[in-house]
């Protein structure tokens, strides 16, 4: 089955703890990109990869970090977490070119507390 | 990319059609119209998506104007489980394939 991965799906964690969200697709798709979902401020982009070791930074980037050594796995680092990273987390993954490039297939979300 | 304007919230009834209005009356001739759903803090989900001509696909339909100004994301036979947020999003693509999710509407499908 075609689908986006991302772990852990619920984290509790306290400041300054370093921590990791896994994503992983099995669709060989070159895109993959981190959102996060905030009441009243919708799904904002946090960083993005256009294929293996290419990431640049979304809109809202600060205090986190991304590696894409496999074009399978985008995963999102919270070096030193902080109360205001607690948020609802999305990957999303999309092949490139064609009519495709603005279906993304997102995963289950990853939602986040930072005490 | 051009923005998109929805009804914060609409009601169905089970078993009729929902039509799920859209204005995108800047939208430019190399922008696409996009639907996803979310239902309740899940993944946005892909509905369906157009240029100007209308699409149809197992999911819903999609009406996009002469003028491309607004269109009309159709659920043909709304069940309990289309109750979500659905966004209606404008997308050219480029160099971050980025979609942009306002506020969207929130359908709730009644019994």
């Amino acid at each position: 089955e075609a689908q986006v991965t991302q772990n852990p799906r619920y984290l509790i964690t306290v400041t300054g703890k370093k921590l990791t969200v896994t994503c992983s697709q099995n669709m060989n798709h070159e895109y993959m990109s981190w959102y996060r979902q905030d009441p009243g401020l919708g799904l904002r982009q946090i960083y993005y990869s256009m294929n293996v070791e290419v990431t640049d930074k979304g809109d809202v980037p600060e205090g986190y970090k991304v590696s894409r050594k496999e074009k399978r796995n985008f995963p999102l680092i919270l070096e030193s977490p902080s109360p205001n990273q607690t948020s609802l987390y999305f990957c999303a993954s999309s092949p490139l070119g064609g009519k495709g490039t603005g279906e993304l297939f997102f995963g289950e979300g990853s939602r986040l507390t930072v005490l | 990319d051009a923005k998109t304007t929805q009804p914060p919230s609409m009601d169905c009834a089970e078993g009729r059609a929902a039509n799920l209005p859209c204005n995108h009356s800047t939208i430019s001739g190399n922008e696409y119209v996009y639907w996803y759903r979310q239902i309740h803090s899940q993944g946005p989900q892909y509905i369906i998506h157009g240029l100007k001509n209308n699409e149809t696909n197992e999911m819903a339909s999609l009406i996009i104007t002469e003028d491309r100004k607004s269109s009309t994301l159709i659920l043909p036979h709304a069940t309990l489980r289309d109750t979500a947020v659905y966004y209606c999003i404008v997308y050219r693509g480029g160099s971050n394939y980025k979609l942009t999710f306002g506020k969207g509407t929130l359908l709730t499908v009644n019994p």
